[in-house]
């Protein structure tokens, strides 16, 4: 029962064109919402979150847009660039688990690739 | 440190072997994760510290699977008669803070841990 979806295992863009991310989630529990970017053998890096009460959080080339009626949220990278190709995980927190804890729930990631 | 170690970075045992993986977190970070990422999978809970307490244990797989963290500093993962299925990358993760939230976390760069 995966609750935090990424559909797509792999994405092509050119680069200095918009590279879009989509996240899929189930849990109407989460309260925030974030991104992490990942390059092989190193662990994931946080790149942006966004709190269920927004629609939107930019930083930079970074955009992340909330649909919380659709439960539906999405990464802009814009413009694209050779250095963003990584596998992107969406991830969500505020599930309660058994001590109150907040991990994080991931999604399988997509893998981006910046065409030259 | 500067970010969080974790050591070995690369661990081979046969089946029905002991292993131990070690985290050092960032210093002065009370919060501490384990994750495991399986091929193809996003990085899945495995437990959660604050401080030197497992404040929720609830995604170990089984009983074979034991962490501490005496000092409230540096965690172990204890994996007991491994299994071909215990392979995956053992991912630690550290924050300054107790709920997730906007900020993330920070993981090291894991432990692939391959059994044969």
């Amino acid at each position: 029962d995966q609750q935090v979806k990424q559909n797509s295992p792999s994405l092509s863009v050119q680069e200095g064109r918009i590279s879009i991310l989509n996240c899929d989630y189930t849990n109407s529990m989460f309260d925030y919402f974030l991104w992490y970017k990942k390059y092989p053998a190193e662990g994931p890096t946080f790149l942006i979150s966004i709190s269920s009460i927004k629609d939107k959080n930019e930083d930079g080339r970074f955009t992340v847009f909330l649909n919380k009626s659709a439960k539906h949220l999405s990464l802009h990278i814009v413009p694209s660039q050779p250095g963003d190709s990584a596998v992107y995980f969406c991830a969500a927190s505020g599930e309660k688990r058994g001590g109150g804890a907040d991990g994080l729930t991931f999604g399988k990631g997509t893998h981006l690739i910046i065409q030259p | 440190g500067a970010g969080v170690s974790q050591t070995p970075s690369n661990k081979v045992t046969e089946k029905g072997k002991y292993v131990e993986l070690r985290c050092d977190p960032i210093s002065g970070h009370t919060a501490l994760y384990w994750y495991r990422q399986s091929l193809g999978q996003g990085p899945e809970f495995l437990i959660y510290f604050q401080g030197t307490g497992a404040a929720d244990d609830s995604g170990l797989p089984n009983d074979r699977f034991f962490a501490v963290r005496p000092e409230g500093s540096v965690s172990t993962l204890k994996i007991q008669r491994t299994e071909r299925g215990d392979s995956a990358v053992y991912l630690c993760a550290s924050s300054l803070f107790t709920r997730t939230g906007m900020h993330g976390y920070t993981f090291g760069s894991g432990t692939r841990l391959t059994v044969v």
